[in-house]
């Protein structure tokens, strides 16, 4: 069974960089057949999608958040991770990964990290 | 972007209940929509995918239509562990980009 795990530091302070990491297990971050994204939930709202990463190491970004975002793949430790720099409040929310194929949306997510953005 | 547009955005129904959920994109996106199904405190499940194909393990009484710019998520008898937040998304191209969500609550 897959399984994907987010993990981070949970409180950020304003202007610094979040960064998370979200480990895959049950199966290989390598495949073909997957992209990886990140998305996001701000407390009380609705999701958005940050961004999505081939194994190939090939990126997707979100244009709202292109300038400040990162994320990248080490196929050797299966993970694949996300850096966010010049944080604001805005930027609190629960940040999930996930796995998704091209002609079916996301099947598999992580539960879930909450992230504070606050000094 | 494309942007999708869902209505209600929250609904209060009965067990037994039919329920319809709709979501219009603001340009064609084919059939490249899916439907997910959030509970407080987890992550996003998913129901549907390209507009009317069920997942896996997903029971039958969820059904999914539409194409082109206007789609649908139907129950067709609102089970006690249906109520819950229910969300669209394109993935038609980058940026995917999620409907606001519907709560669906008991009446």
């Amino acid at each position: 069974q897959l399984q994907l795990q987010e993990s981070g530091p949970g409180l950020v302070k304003p202007s610094e960089t979040l960064s998370l990491t979200c480990t895959v297990s049950g199966g290989s971050i390598s495949s073909s057949s997957y992209y990886w994204d990140w998305i996001r939930q701000p407390p009380g709202k609705g999701l958005e999608w940050i961004g999505s990463i081939y194994f190939s190491g090939s990126t997707y970004y979100n244009p709202s958040l292109k300038s400040r975002l990162t994320i990248s793949v080490d196929t050797s430790k299966n993970q694949f991770s996300l850096r966010l720099n010049s944080v604001t409040a805005a930027d609190t929310a629960v940040y999930h990964c996930a796995r998704r194929t091209r002609e079916a949306g996301s099947d598999y997510w992580g539960q879930g990290t909450l992230v504070t953005v606050s000094p | 972007d494309i942007q999708m547009t869902q209505s209600p955005s929250s609904l209060s129904a009965s067990v037994g209940d039919r329920v319809t959920i709709t979501c219009r994109a603001s340009q064609d996106i084919r059939y490249s929509l899916a439907w997910y199904q959030q509970k407080p405190g987890k992550a996003p499940k998913l129901l549907l995918y390209a507009a009317s194909r069920l997942e896996s393990g997903v029971p039958s009484r969820f059904s999914g239509s539409g194409s082109g710019t206007d789609f649908t998520l139907t129950i067709s008898s609102l089970q006690p562990e249906d109520f819950a937040t229910y969300s669209c998304q394109h993935y038609y191209k980058t940026p995917l980009t999620f409907g606001g969500g519907t709560k669906v609550e008991i009446k």
